[in-house]
């Protein structure tokens, strides 16, 4: 069954350091998104991205983050200058558009967790 | 008003037993409707679609209601493999729930 494939699976960092979550999405899908959840609370959705662009963006998605999808098959999320309350588990999903429904059906990641210190 | 509310829980019910959830939403356009299961510090995966007839599959049954614009998930003889937060999912734009929390015991 096709897969959704993140890496680091955990990555530990200093308060003001960068990092770069990446995901391989499925490889027919078209559609790409980032959720965070904080240890204990619900999935927050960050940004979604079609077409190589932003599609939509929550009130999280602030300066501080960006998307990219450098080549073919990867999408990385980069967290400029992590503060503390960046901890959490960042998912990556993808989606085609459902046949029939014209609604998406998320595939997930395992996630990455992102602990900051 | 928030856009998707789920009933809180947390729901502790024992082996065998039926229990179901609700999911309000609010914008009355919304056309898609979707069940997630999250287990404790895994990714959400989809359990099952809502139809606009109502669906089944085995023991899970989804159904909505476009009057009171709430979805519900009724799963039959628990089994303590369904011990899960189960997170809801309304029109296209992907937002969850808060998820409800079911704990089936033996």
């Amino acid at each position: 069954e096709p897969e959704v494939t993140q890496t680091p699976s955990h990555q530990v960092t200093q308060m003001g350091q960068e990092v770069i979550l990446r995901c391989v999405p499925i490889s027919n899908h078209l559609y790409f998104y980032w959720y965070r959840q904080i240890l204990g609370q619900k999935v927050e959705f960050l940004v979604s991205f079609y077409n190589n662009e932003i599609s939509e963006k929550s009130e999280i998605f602030d300066d501080q983050f960006s998307v990219e999808r450098p080549d073919g098959s990867n999408f990385t999320l980069k967290i400029r200058s992590t503060k503390l309350e960046d901890s959490a588990m960042y998912f990556c999903a993808s989606s085609e558009m459902e046949q029939g429904s014209g609604a998406n059906v998320l595939t997930f990641g395992a996630g990455s967790r992102l602990t900051v210190l | 008003r928030k856009e998707v509310e789920q009933d809180p829980g947390p729901f502790n019910v024992p082996e065998g037993a039926t229990v179901a959830f609700n999911c309000t939403y609010s914008n009355s356009a919304s056309q898609s409707f979707f069940w997630y299961r999250q287990d404790c510090r895994k990714e959400p995966k989809l359990l099952m679609s809502v139809y606009s007839s109502g669906n089944e599959d085995g023991r899970f049954t989804a159904q909505l209601n476009r009057a009171s614009q709430y979805i519900s998930l009724l799963i039959r003889d628990s089994k303590l493999s369904d011990s899960a937060t189960y997170l809801c999912v309304v029109n296209n734009d992907m937002r969850f729930g808060a998820g409800t929390r079911l704990t089936v015991k033996p």
